[in-house]
């Protein structure tokens, strides 16, 4: 069965305070991982995709990176407004359709 | 370009009651999904689908129906609630099995 574990499962930062959120994943042949932000009240936002170990993809002050079993979602210097809970999903290859979801992680940054 | 729409936005039903929740998206994607997300618990898939006239369970699919009879709609149908559906609803479409695009959520209460 397809797991995926998200840890720390709540992060306080100051802002500026660099850190990195983690992803393990067990899955039978990995097609995709996604990183997800989501506000409270809110629905998930897309943030990346990943498809292979070594990949990295950067938005403003997130880097995702992907191994053979995890992923990490690195904050650079944050400021309050990247408070948010932050999802990781993966999906399988072969033919599934479904997307594997962690619990979260929640991001408090603090001013 | 709207994305993904959920109505309504909140509902309280009383235990037995019925309703439909509604999701439209207009970026004519052949994927869509209903998730429910309970707290601390991460997003659970109740039911998919992979184009109009073709639908599957998901995860938790007991006391839900679905139909999906064109690509942009793809209601959710709760018959008798129950307290145990007390939760956030969230649609979310995509054009392959990849990346999933979400909408608002709708939070519903069972009382």
């Amino acid at each position: 069965e397809d797991q995926v574990t998200q840890s720390p499962e709540a992060l306080r930062l100051q802002e500026g305070e660099s850190s990195s959120l983690n992803c393990s994943y067990t899955v039978s042949g990995l097609r995709g991982l996604f990183w997800y932000r989501q506000d409270p009240g809110k629905g998930p936002e897309f943030l990346f995709t990943l498809y292979s170990a070594g990949e990295e993809k950067e938005k403003e002050r997130l880097k995702a990176t992907l191994t053979k079993k995890e992923s990490f979602l690195h904050i650079t210097a944050p400021k309050p407004e990247d408070s948010a809970t932050y999802l990781c999903a993966v999906i399988r290859k072969g033919g599934s359709e479904k997307l594997v979801f962690g619990k979260g992680t929640k991001l408090t940054v603090n001013p | 370009n709207a994305g993904v729409t959920q109505t309504p936005k909140f509902r309280i039903l009383k235990i037995g009651q019925s309703m439909t929740l509604q999701c439209t998206q207009d970026m004519n994607h052949n994927y869509m999904y209903w998730y429910r997300q309970d707290p601390g618990m991460g997003l659970k898939l109740i039911y998919y689908s992979v184009g109009a006239g073709i639908t599957d369970k998901g995860e938790v699919p007991n006391g839900y129906n679905v139909s999906r009879s064109t690509t942009e709609d793809f209601p959710l149908r709760l018959e008798l609630a129950a307290p145990s559906q007390t939760s956030v609803y969230f649609c979310a479409s995509s054009p392959i099995a990849d990346t999933q695009y979400f909408g608002p959520g709708t939070r519903l209460t069972v009382l």
